[in-house]
């Protein structure tokens, strides 16, 4: 079965960039979608159809996807951003979820 | 304001049943496929279960298969998911969600099912 692979943490100071994996086999041929989920809150959707963000998320969430990999990248990472983070990809009807990544901003 | 509350999670012993339910409120579900998705304590998240907009293509893990069933009520714009033979790894917090362009843009605050005996 199709598996999404992420590192379990990352670390960034405050200011600079984080940059989050996602790797899954031709995942560059899916899209590939990315959520954030604070402390006793629900996942919210941050990154969908590779590169495009929703109403409301700020500029400085961005995502692309090539080969293997996909990459959420935080620019001017702010405390605020302090989150678990999830990729996402659809493998025929079924909905494949990453392992998801700890971002700590320290 | 688009609004998706579940509710029916409980404490329920091995082997029990479960039915847990999402209202939507703001939009009307008919003219969306339906989506719940769990998070153990402390894990990450697991896609549970599609459904389409008329009830026609309903999906499942593997996990669950066989055991949960989805279904939805529109004119309550409501969607159910009926949880059978229930296991101590069905331990979770159940969210409903919708999806738009292949993302899942809106989920409610969620449901907690705790399976122990």
């Amino acid at each position: 079965s199709y598996a999404l692979t992420q590192p379990p943490s990352v670390s960034v100071s405050p200011g600079q960039t984080a940059s989050i994996t996602c790797s899954g086999d031709k995942l560059g041929d899916k899209s590939a979608y990315w959520y954030q989920q604070r402390p006793g809150q629900s996942p919210v959707l941050v990154i969908y159809q590779d590169t495009k963000r929703p109403s409301g998320i700020p500029e400085r969430f961005s995502g692309s996807n090539s080969g293997n990999t996909a990459t959420l990248t935080i620019s001017g990472t702010q405390a605020m951003d302090e989150a678990d983070f999830y990729c996402q990809a659809w493998d025929n009807d079924a909905v494949i979820f990453g392992g998801g990544t700890k971002l700590t901003v320290l | 304001d688009v609004q998706l509350v579940e509710s029916g999670g409980d404490l329920v012993k091995p082997g029990g049943s479960l039915r847990v339910s999402c209202a939507a409120s703001g939009f009307t579900i008919s003219g969306y496929s339906m989506h719940w998705v769990r998070q153990a304590p402390g894990k990450g998240l697991e896609w549970v279960s599609s459904i389409s907009t008329s009830s026609t293509y309903i999906y499942y893990a593997d996990s669950v298969k066989g055991r949960f069933t989805v279904s939805r009520d529109n004119a309550k714009n409501s969607v159910f998911l009926q949880m059978n033979s229930l296991r101590a790894e069905d331990t979770a917090v159940y969210y409903c969600a919708t999806v738009t362009d292949g993302g899942f843009d809106y989920w409610g605050q969620g449901t907690l099912v705790t399976v122990s005996s």
